[in-house]
C-alpha cells in the first residue's frame, strides 16, 4: 500500500531547541519525497524536495531508503517556524502529479 | 509571476445541488491537480489534468469530475452534493512533460460547505 505516515499530530518545542518532524513512507516503486508547509492563513507551499538536497529556512531532510524515512530537521527552532507541516510522496517516474500526503504535524514553537 | 488562483473562494450549496470550481495555473504550467482537504481524511488526490487530458485519478466517486481547457485552466465539478463533500478543495499546478514533473504550487483553495 502507498502510504505516508507522520506519527506526531503536534510537536511543541521552545525557541532555539532542535526540531525533528518525522515522516515514514510505504511505497513499492521509486518515490520522490517532499515537505510542504502551511503557515496560518496562507496557502500550502513547498519547503523541500528530496532531489534538490537544499536547505530552506534552515530546514533539511534526508531520504533514508533503508528506513523508508524522510524526517525534517532544524537545529534551532524559531517562533516563525510555527505552522502545519506535511510530508508528501510522488512516484519518481515523472509521469504523475499525484501526491500522497501524510496527516500533517503542527509545529508549535514557544518563546 | 502570479500564483495559482481559485474561484470562488467560498461557496455554500444545498445537498443534491451541483457545483463547479475553477483553477487558473501559473503561467506556463500545463499540469493541474486537484485535492480535497478535510479534517478527518486530510489531503486526498482527486485527479490530474495535463494537456487537456485526465492523466491520473484518485479514489473518488464518479460525481467528481473535471476538465482542462486549452489555456490550461481547469474546472472541477461535483454533482448531487452530499454533506460529506464539505471540504477545502485545492488545486496545484506544475511544469510537466510526459516524462518529467516539477514541484507543485498550490492555490488558496475553495471552501465548499454543503448544507
Amino acid at each position: 500500500a502507498q502510504r505516508v505516515t507522520q506519527p506526531e499530530k503536534l510537536l511543541s518545542v521552545f525557541k532555539g531547541a532542535p526540531v525533528e518532524l518525522k515522516c515514514n513512507y510505504s511505497y513499492s516503486g521509486s518515490p520522490e519525497l517532499f515537505w510542504y508547509v502551511q503557515y496560518s492563513r496562507q496557502r500550502l507551499q513547498l519547503l523541500l524536495r528530496h532531489i534538490s538536497r537544499e536547505s530552506i529556512k534552515g530546514f533539511t531532510a534526508d531520504l533514508n531508503k533503508g528506513e523508508t524515512s524522510f524526517h525534517l530537521k532544524k537545529p534551532f527552532a524559531q517562533e516563525e517556524d510555527s505552522a502545519m507541516y506535511y510530508c508528501a510522496l510522488r512516484d519518481g517516474s515523472g509521469n504523475t502529479g499525484k501526491l500522497i500526503f501524510g496527516q500533517g504535524t503542527t509545529l508549535q514553537v514557544k518563546p | 509571476k502570479a500564483g495559482v488562483t481559485q474561484t470562488p473562494r467560498y461557496l455554500i450549496k444545498t445537498r443534491g445541488q451541483q457545483v463547479t470550481l475553477s483553477c487558473s495555473p501559473i503561467s506556463g504550467h500545463r499540469s493541474v491537480s486537484w485535492y480535497q482537504q478535510t479534517p478527518g481524511q486530510g489531503l486526498q488526490f482527486l485527479f490530474e489534468y495535463f494537456s487537456e487530458t485526465q492523466r491520473n485519478k484518485g479514489n473518488f466517486p464518479g460525481r467528481f469530475s473535471g476538465r482542462q481547457f486549452s489555456n490550461s485552466r481547469s474546472e472541477m465539478n461535483v454533482s448531487t452534493l452530499e454533506l460529506g463533500d464539505s471540504a477545502l478543495y485545492l488545486c496545484a499546478s506544475s511544469l510537466r512533460t510526459l516524462t518529467r514533473n516539477s514541484e507543485q504550487y498550490f492555490g488558496p483553495g475553495t471552501r465548499l460547505t454543503v448544507t
